[in-house]
């Protein structure tokens, strides 16, 4: 079993959509929870970074973390074209490494 | 302000050859990661510099594959007798200090291909 669980997708979205993509992970030692978007051939670039379990707002984007079920969420409201990217989960505080899921491509239509 | 290069950006190897890849890092982040980025997948740790020191190099997937990096800025990831498995992008991240909360930043990667 992988330490970080993430569907791949695709997920095919009008524009102007709600976007949900979830995590699971397995050891409860994990501390911090970053969403990374990746676009095509370029490298991944942070969206959003939580400590907590709870949610956390930034602009369109919502992160939200349940520790007790070992879950992470990111919600992108009014999605747009420009949010096509893959987006990867990654988790942090067990040593200095980022342990990463294995992104879910999104596709936003116009 | 610059990030994270890496070069080159493109690679392509015969299966046997050795490759170096290098790294640098965002000016006076003491951190240096390596990952590997299979295709389809997630980037994976490979190992980890704090200034010169390589405190971590649990991830590196056999003794073909070396990090360096011997002045505390630039790194240099060498992978000796490449093989068709080592096909990947190898993505370089610095942060500023060495905490575990420090945020990564990443490089665009170095595609390598192996024939």
């Amino acid at each position: 079993q992988k330490e970080v669980e993430q569907d791949p997708g695709p997920l095919s979205v009008p524009e102007g959509a709600i976007v949900s993509l979830n995590c699971t992970y397995s050891n409860s030692a994990f501390q911090y929870f970053m969403w990374y978007r990746q676009y095509s051939r370029k490298g991944p670039e942070l969206l959003m970074y939580t400590y907590s379990s709870g949610n956390k707002e930034d602009g369109r984007f919502t992160a939200q973390v349940d520790k007790s079920s070992k879950y992470i969420s990111l919600f992108i409201r009014d999605s747009q074209p420009s949010d096509s990217a893959t987006y990867l989960c990654a988790i942090g505080g067990y040593g200095n490494k980022l342990v990463f899921g294995a992104g879910t491509i999104l596709r936003v239509k116009s | 302000g610059a990030g994270v290069s890496q070069s080159p950006r493109y690679k392509v190897a015969k299966r046997g050859q050795d490759v170096a890849l290098r790294c640098d890092p965002i000016s006076g982040h003491v951190s240096l990661f390596w990952y590997q980025q299979a295709l389809g997948q997630g980037p994976e740790f490979l190992t980890y510099f704090q200034n010169e020191a390589q405190l971590d190099k649990s991830g590196l997937p056999s003794d073909r594959f070396f990090a360096e990096r011997p002045e505390g800025s630039v790194s240099t990831l060498k992978i000796q007798r490449t093989q068709q498995e080592d096909s990947a992008v190898y993505l370089c991240a610095s942060s500023l200090a060495g905490k575990s909360t420090d945020t990564q930043y990443f490089g665009p990667g170095t595609r390598l291909t192996v024939l």
